[in-house]
């Protein structure tokens, strides 16, 4: 079945650090793959997404690229900010329209 | 704010008591989802309907769960003779069809607490 693996956390950076997040998973056919974010005491919220090979998903300065030769979805912000502490997600949704999500990473950022 | 809302935000309860959660989806979203997550881990799919439909129910889901969706617009969650395994946070999701690029919108999640 489909299955998201992400890198454990925490992990713990100072600000204006650069961050990657490491994400693989497994699915047959072609999934969407997102990015959500958790902040402390919130809902869960989509932060990019990307539904097709070589696309890449950005929104505030986080990106993605959808490698599907090597099935992966990473992460990456080039200098992240204190505001970014929280828990990351990665997932991916097939044709069943059912979600599945990573384990989670808590991102811990140091003034 | 037109987002998903759900109610009550925290429960606690006492193993064996009944409880049920309520979501109320993004208007004209046909589409609803409940999905569940315990402490540490990521959400994971309970099952959907479309409109007033329920269309697939995961193996977590058992026989104590019901989820019910009578008008095709808000949800109902019910779990009868809570355990303590239950405990975890209860999140819905709505959108407005189903298909690879058509977007999950979360609610704030329930907590659910059995003592």
């Amino acid at each position: 079945g489909n299955s998201v693996t992400q890198m454990e956390g925490p992990v713990t950076l100072s600000e204006e650090a650069f961050l990657t997040i490491n994400c693989t998973y497994t699915a047959t056919g072609y999934p969407s793959l997102f990015w959500y974010v958790q902040y402390p005491g919130e809902g869960l919220q989509l932060l990019l997404k990307a539904t097709k090979a070589d696309d890449k998903g950005s929104n505030k300065g986080f990106e993605a690229t959808y490698r599907k030769e090597t099935t992966s979805f990473h992460l990456e912000k080039g200098s992240v900010q204190v505001s970014d502490s929280a828990v990351y997600f990665c997932a991916l949704k097939g044709r069943d329209d059912k979600i599945i999500f990573g384990k989670g990473t808590r991102l811990h950022i140091l003034p | 704010d037109t987002g998903v809302s759900q109610n009550p935000r925290h429960k606690i309860t006492k193993r064996g008591q009944n409880v049920t959660f309520r979501c109320d989806p993004i208007s004209e979203h046909n589409r609803l989802y409940w999905y569940r997550q315990t402490l540490g881990q990521g959400p994971e799919f309970l099952t959907y309907f479309q409109n007033e439909a329920q269309l697939e129910k995961s193996r977590l889901l058992s026989d104590r769960f019901s989820a019910e969706r009578p008008k095709g617009s808000f949800s109902t969650l019910e779990i009868q003779r809570t355990e303590q395994g239950d405990s975890a946070m209860y999140l819905c999701a709505s959108s407005s069809s189903g298909g690879l690029s058509y977007e999950q919108y979360f609610g704030p999640g329930t907590r659910l607490t059995v003592t």
